[in-house]
């Protein structure tokens, strides 16, 4: 079963604009962490939010979680051709032994 | 290591066939994750390691589906009488401990013809 679930499913933006994508969940969490993955390549991590923190940032990337309504939004600003990929948020629920449960995805396409 | 390497990057076998997956954790990592990974889908859990122990294996698909890590690093994942419906992607995580970020491998692409 797939927790969270993103939004947009697909975003298309041109070099430069920010690129804003929402994550929403259904039980309560510790942790919420988001994913990179590039055509064909590996997951990385980008960034993890804990469930008493409400934003975080890390380069051009800012986070933010709100427990009240269920939800976390991936903001990566100035976007570059190279931040072209699959994004995925993540879930650790509480009690669920740190398991992560993913969304299907937002496919971002950055317009050089 | 510097990163969790898994082994071997692709495998193809044919239905009716056993494999057997490698992951090789970050040295210092508690915690190893398998996950499978459809086409155009999101990982999905299968079990995860506390060291050499197992808590939870409620992801395995079947009980053709085990994994073991018999001294608390490397672990493998084994598939017995593979199905064609095995053919995914399967990913390693590890991390330091239990609610910390997550470091994936590269993954094994099984491919069951």
């Amino acid at each position: 079963s797939q927790q969270g679930e993103e939004d947009p499913q697909a975003l298309s933006i041109q070099e430069g604009e920010n690129a804003t994508m929402n994550c929403s969940y259904k039980t309560s969490i510790n942790n919420l962490q988001w994913y990179r993955q590039n055509s064909g390549r590996g997951l990385v991590h980008l960034i993890l939010i804990r469930s008493n923190e409400r934003e975080k940032h890390s380069g051009r990337l800012r986070v933010t979680l709100d427990t009240s309504k269920k939800s976390s939004s991936l903001l990566i600003t100035a976007s570059r051709a190279a931040d072209t990929a699959s994004y995925f948020c993540a879930t650790d629920a509480t009690g669920a032994n740190s398991k992560l449960t993913f969304g299907k995805g937002i496919t971002l396409s950055v317009r050089p | 290591g510097a990163g969790v390497s898994q082994s071997p990057r692709y495998k193809v076998t044919k239905r009716g066939q056993d494999v057997t997956l490698r992951c090789d954790p970050i040295s210092s990592h508690a915690t190893l994750y398998w996950y499978q990974q459809a086409l155009g889908q999101g990982p999905e859990f299968l079990t995860y390691f506390n060291y050499e122990a197992q808590p939870d294996k409620s992801g395995l698909p079947s009980d053709r589906f085990s994994a073991e890590r018999p001294e608390g690093s490397i672990s493998t994942l084994t598939i017995q009488r593979t199905e064609q419906r095995d053919s995914a992607m399967y990913r390693c995580a590890s991390s330091l401990a239990g609610q910390d970020e997550q470091f994936f491998g590269p993954g094994t692409r099984l491919t069951v013809l």
